[in-house]
């Protein structure tokens, strides 16, 4: 089993709205990660946690906040968004972190995100 | 900069014949090598990982990597419509210090009936 879940699957947001995008994985996997997708373009790496800590922050504005409460759960907080933060909002999860050889990632089915 | 080249396409193929679709990186530290598909509006799905030089193969689908070239491609035998999609490749490094996947711009593929 290689699954990925991510809630919600839609969110409507406007730009003084306060919202949070949620990941869980119970593959007992030990790195997870957000991307954002805009379209016809792949995705580009914003965090990536490797065993409950933080250990890329890919240069993502402070109106993105991710939190790993536990290990199989990862959380992405929102606030103060632009309009051009619409995207697809992927995670994804690995055995190990990046660069081992058990890194392979599985993603999630996303969360299209549009601010008003 | 790291880099992963991919025709951008649209790459037009009969139902039934073979696909070939090819990538290009830049990174020779890297060490992990997927191909994902990814159906518009949708996920990227895990089609193949190849880690060594060779061929892998896994039903209709062969992934090819030539580290010497820098270079991995895709087959699809049988092509079928519900082919028909993006493909990304993505190229991890290895050791401390990696940061995840590059991923090329895609390729999209079209199978016609």
């Amino acid at each position: 089993d290689t699954e990925v879940t991510q809630t919600p699957k839609h969110l409507v947001m406007g730009m003084t709205n306060k919202k949070s995008l949620k990941c869980e994985q119970h593959m007992g996997h030990r790195a997870m990660y957000w991307y954002k997708q805009k379209a016809k373009k792949p995705p580009e790496l914003m965090f990536v946690y490797s065993y409950e800590k933080l250990s890329i922050n890919e240069s993502v504005p402070s109106r993105f906040s991710p939190e790993c409460p536990n290990s199989s759960l990862l959380n992405l907080h929102l606030h103060a968004l632009q309009p051009e933060d619409s995207a697809l909002y992927l995670c994804a999860s690995s055995q190990d972190p990046p660069g081992s050889s058990t890194d392979t990632q599985y993603f999630g089915p996303g969360t299209r995100l549009t601010v008003l | 900069q790291k880099e992963v080249e991919q025709n951008s396409g649209p790459l037009s193929v009969p139902e039934g014949a073979i696909a070939s679709l090819n990538c290009t990186y830049s990174d020779r530290g890297s060490q992990s090598f997927f191909w994902y598909r990814q159906y518009s509006g949708k996920s990227p799905e895990l089609i193949m990982s190849i880690y060594s030089n060779g061929d892998k193969e896994d039903g209709r689908f062969t992934a090819q990597l030539n580290k010497a070239s820098q270079y991995v491609s895709l087959l699809i035998r049988d092509s079928q419509p519900s082919d028909s999609a993006t493909y990304l490749c993505a190229v991890s490094e290895s050791g401390g210090g990696a940061d995840g996947l590059t991923f090329g711009k895609g390729t999209h593929l079209i199978i016609q009936p």
